[in-house]
């Protein structure tokens, strides 16, 4: 049962375009979102989040997009930069601190 | 703060051997997960604890693996007898609980887990 889906793999863009990154998920019950960016030989780090409250939340160059209706949140990263590639996982959270990751996108920033 | 520690980071073991893979949350979090990524299934949940008791094992995939947590500040994650599916990454994470608007999990660097 999963209930956090990335249904890209990897996601392939040019520096300075935008990057959106996809998000679906089934559990209702989530009381926020979070998304995490991970380099090779590291752990994931925390990158944005967003309430189930809220609609968009902002941060520099990232965006989160939430839409409750359609159970789906995006991450959109503008302009993309070489050094935001990376694997990035979305999650979905609850308020006793258990977080449901989903399976990844593989983002790549080309020069 | 050194962040969340795991040990090793590395280990290459046989079909059929115990692995151990230990964690040290950082000071002061009162819970702590096991997650174990695949390319399959991306970063999979195996087990929380909460204060040191384990409040849900529902993603350990077997009775061959266990985790404990004997004190704040030290759990091991154990797999016995290991078999080559079990080859995967294994992170460590901890977070200080029900805080704010979100709770973010700090996550440790890994631990590579290879089964011949």
């Amino acid at each position: 049962d999963q209930q956090v889906k990335q249904n890209s793999p990897s996601l392939s863009v040019q520096e300075g375009r935008i990057s959106i990154l996809n998000c679906d998920y089934t559990n209702s019950m989530f009381d926020y979102f979070l998304w995490y960016k991970k380099y090779p030989a590291e752990g994931p780090t925390f990158l944005i989040s967003i309430s189930s409250i809220k609609d968009k939340n902002e941060d520099g160059r990232f965006t989160v997009f939430l839409n409750k209706s359609a159970k789906h949140l995006s991450l959109h990263i503008v302009p993309s930069q070489p050094g935001d590639s990376a694997v990035y996982f979305c999650a979905g959270g609850t308020s006793y601190g258990k977080l449901t990751f989903g399976q990844g996108t593989i983002l790549t920033v080309h020069p | 703060d050194a962040g969340v520690i795991q040990s090793p980071r590395h280990e290459v073991t046989e079909m059929g051997q115990e692995v151990t893979l230990r964690c040290k949350p950082i000071s002061g979090h009162d819970y702590l997960f096991w997650y174990r990524q695949t390319m399959m299934r991306g970063l999979e949940l195996l087990i929380y604890f909460n204060n040191n008791v384990p409040i849900d094992d529902s993603g350990m995939p077997e009775d061959r693996f266990s985790a404990k947590m004997p004190n704040a500040s030290f759990s091991t994650l154990k797999i016995q007898p290991s078999e080559p599916r079990d080859s995967a990454v294994y992170f460590c994470a901890s977070t200080a609980g029900a805080s704010g608007e979100y709770n973010e999990q700090f996550f440790g660097p890994g631990t590579r887990l290879t089964v011949l």
